[in-house]
């Protein structure tokens, strides 16, 4: 299985501030991940797929980057309403992984 | 618009069975990818299992041998048979639509082993 791995597992963060995700895939995925937003009790919400491609609706102070095995999702001002938890996905092989996450926090 | 409701969850003994269900309106699950999803109680996201349209199936390590996606047409519904269930099964489980990545996704229904 192709393990992903998030740093940092947990991020302290201030209205405004650009914040940056990596994401680690264990081996070449391409550009086959996504990134999701998840807030307490509530299904995963898509931001980006394909690497870098915004999901419809999606404000574009959310992007995503890379390729290969190296992978970042920023927000370039982040607004009260971004405190969540954010995963990223590999979807190169049939059996998808998820990273271990990173919780936003004030 | 795409909806996804799951249903089925609840309290299980070790060793029991579950059968978990998704009922979708807005598309087709017999024309679309379709993925399980579970999170244990304050853990991260784990991939279970998908159906393609064209019917083949994959599954996590963890579940496999244990659990069988499949799906209804006549009632537009995915399912999750779960048999063989362990404590660490325990966890909310979500449907969602697509094979990649996954842009629709129901709000989750529960499932708790323990005696």
């Amino acid at each position: 299985d192709i393990q992903m791995t998030q740093s940092p597992s947990t991020l302290s963060a201030s209205i405004g501030d650009r914040v940056t995700i990596t994401c680690r895939a264990s081996q070449s995925i391409s550009s086959w991940l996504a990134w999701y937003q998840q807030k307490p009790g509530k299904a995963p919400k898509l931001l980006i797929y394909k690497a870098s491609s915004l999901e419809s609706g999606v404000p574009s102070r959310f992007s995503g980057s890379g390729s290969g095995t190296e992978f970042t999702l920023t927000i370039s001002s982040l607004q009260p309403d971004d405190f969540a938890t954010y995963y990223c996905q590999q979807y190169d092989i049939y059996s998808r992984t998820f990273g271990q996450g990173t919780k936003v926090e004030i | 618009e795409v909806q996804l409701v799951e249903s089925g969850g609840g309290l299980i003994q070790p060793g029991g069975s579950l059968r978990l269900s998704c009922a979708a309106s807005g598309f087709t699950v017999s024309d679309n990818y379709m993925t399980w999803v579970r999170q244990p109680p304050g853990k991260g996201l784990e991939w279970v299992s998908v159906i393609y349209s064209g019917g083949n199936t994959y599954y996590a390590d963890s579940v496999k041998g244990r659990f069988t996606i499949s799906r209804d047409n006549s009632k537009n519904t995915l399912y999750l048979q779960m048999n063989s269930l362990r404590a660490e099964d325990t966890a909310v489980y979500y449907c969602a639509k697509g094979v990649g990545f996954l842009g629709d996704w129901g709000q989750g229904t529960l499932v708790t082993v323990s005696s």
